[in-house]
């Protein structure tokens, strides 16, 4: 699997937008880019994922690069409740197993 | 949908003791993955079955370790002879297929004193 890059903690203001990078240039055509996060003391939970379109659902919205080397995880109005670790992931779809970094840590501050 | 569920919620244990962990994924789910956390880190790779066929083991997995998918519901993770090192948070997750996404159980914390 691609091996991702992110930074280790970010700070975001209440209502503000969050945006965490991720970079991943030695993606593969086949490889999607999946997005989870781990609140403090819980399992991790699936946010999004794509393949090289945007995508946006109820919870965020992802950017991915033209050239597929890096993407965007955009919380449009992040709350103190999206303080969590943010993991990003490039696997290919038919992958046996999603291999986790060390993530982002987002604290949304009031 | 019930959830992805871990039994027991918290283990204390004495090294050289065996324990062991219960997951019962979402019902139509096919996959089931374990995965190892410690603090500060991500969750590693452990094993994953597609219905009751355990199709990849980590290397992290050694001979201790040993987990079973019985008629492809629910799973366990058996750990013999624990080391204080085996100290970690255990967490199951199961999908639908592959590429689907992962829902995880809240873990069984293991404390090995």
């Amino acid at each position: 699997d691609a091996k991702t890059t992110q930074p280790p903690s970010m700070d975001c203001a209440e209502g503000r937008a969050a945006n965490l990078p991720c970079n991943h240039s030695t993606i593969s055509g086949n490889e999607y880019v999946y997005w989870y996060r781990q609140i403090h003391s819980q399992g991790p939970q699936y946010i999004i994922h794509g393949l090289k379109n945007n995508e946006t659902n109820e919870m965020a919205s992802l950017i991915i690069t033209e050239d597929r080397k890096s993407s965007t995880l955009i919380l449009p109005h992040a709350t103190l409740r999206d303080t969590a670790v943010y993991y990003c992931i490039v696997r290919p779809y038919n992958a046996g197993k999603s291999t986790f970094g060390d993530g982002t840590t987002l604290t949304v501050k009031p | 949908d019930t959830g992805v569920s871990q039994n027991p919620r918290h283990k204390i244990t004495k090294r050289g003791q065996n324990v062991t962990f219960r997951c019962d994924p979402i019902s139509e789910h096919n996959r089931l993955y374990w995965y190892r956390q410690t603090l500060g880190q991500g969750p590693e790779f452990l094993t994953y079955f597609q219905n009751e066929a355990q199709l990849e083991k980590s290397r992290l997995l050694s001979d201790r370790f040993s987990a079973e998918r019985p008629k492809g519901s629910f799973s366990t993770l058996e750990i013999q002879r624990t080391e204080q090192g085996d100290s970690a948070m255990y967490l199951c997750a199961s999908s639908l297929d592959e590429g689907e996404k992962l829902f995880f159980g809240s873990g069984t914390q293991l404390s090995v004193l």
